[in-house]
């Protein structure tokens, strides 16, 4: 399967743990992003790669927050010292896009965190 | 800041009937996206609007773009019980820099036999 994957599927973790989600977007796309959703609304913007380089992080995006792409391929997001504000599904898109004409963005299956 | 609204959020269709469902945006928006998401599921593409007066169909699913208008829609003709899933349009901001998308809150489209 080429598409976006996503690992872990499901993490349940306690209050003030530390946690990373990894996202492998599709191979030749150079465009990576992170979106949050809880239930019962859309996905919300996190952050933005372009190969290897952040180049935008949404207001949501506190500082204990951390993504990277360090080799422009996979990427991980970091939540340190987990609340329980931070239960959501964290999903991943990837999408090719040549300077000016970004398209179709693929999502992957998604992250269920869980904070007790 | 683009914002998106959808109505209705919630929408009891019998099979066979016909249905909208409506997205508008707050700004100019260069891309419009319909995404459906079943429960408990990662988001499928369905369309990706790039121009005012675009139409694109597929199978019962017809969405539209009216920039002038910031509307776009989805129909739904002959409803069938594999179409139940929230519907999410977005749109998208930030231009070619970044395109990231704006979500509405969804359409929770539930088709009773």
């Amino acid at each position: 399967d080429t598409g976006v994957s996503q690992d872990p599927r499901h993490k349940i973790t306690k209050r003030g743990q530390n946690v990373t989600f990894r996202c492998d977007p599709i191979s030749e796309h150079n465009r990576l992003y992170w979106y949050r959703q809880t239930l019962g609304q859309g996905p919300e913007f996190l952050t933005y790669f372009q190969n290897e380089a952040q180049l935008e992080k949404s207001r949501l995006l506190s500082d204990r927050f951390s993504a990277e792409r360090p080799k422009g391929s996979f990427s991980t997001l970091e939540i340190q010292r987990t609340e329980q504000g931070d239960s959501a599904m964290y999903l991943c898109a990837s999408s090719l896009g040549p300077a000016g004409n970004p398209l179709e963005q693929y999502f992957g299956p998604g992250t269920r965190l869980t904070v007790t | 800041e683009l914002k998106v609204e959808q109505n209705p959020l919630f929408l009891s269709m019998q099979e066979g009937k016909n249905y909208t469902i409506y997205c508008n945006y707050s700004t100019t928006s260069d891309r419009l996206y319909w995404y459906r998401q079943d429960p408990g599921k990662s988001l499928e593409s369905l369309f990706v609007l790039l121009s005012n007066g675009a139409v694109k169909q597929e199978g019962r699913l017809m969405a539209s773009l009216d920039t002038k208008a910031r509307l776009s829609t989805l129909h739904i003709t002959a409803a069938v019980h594999d179409l139940s899933a929230t519907y999410f349009c977005a749109g998208g901001e930030g231009g070619g820099a970044t395109n990231k998308l704006i979500f509405g809150t969804g359409t929770l489209l539930a088709v009773q036999p």
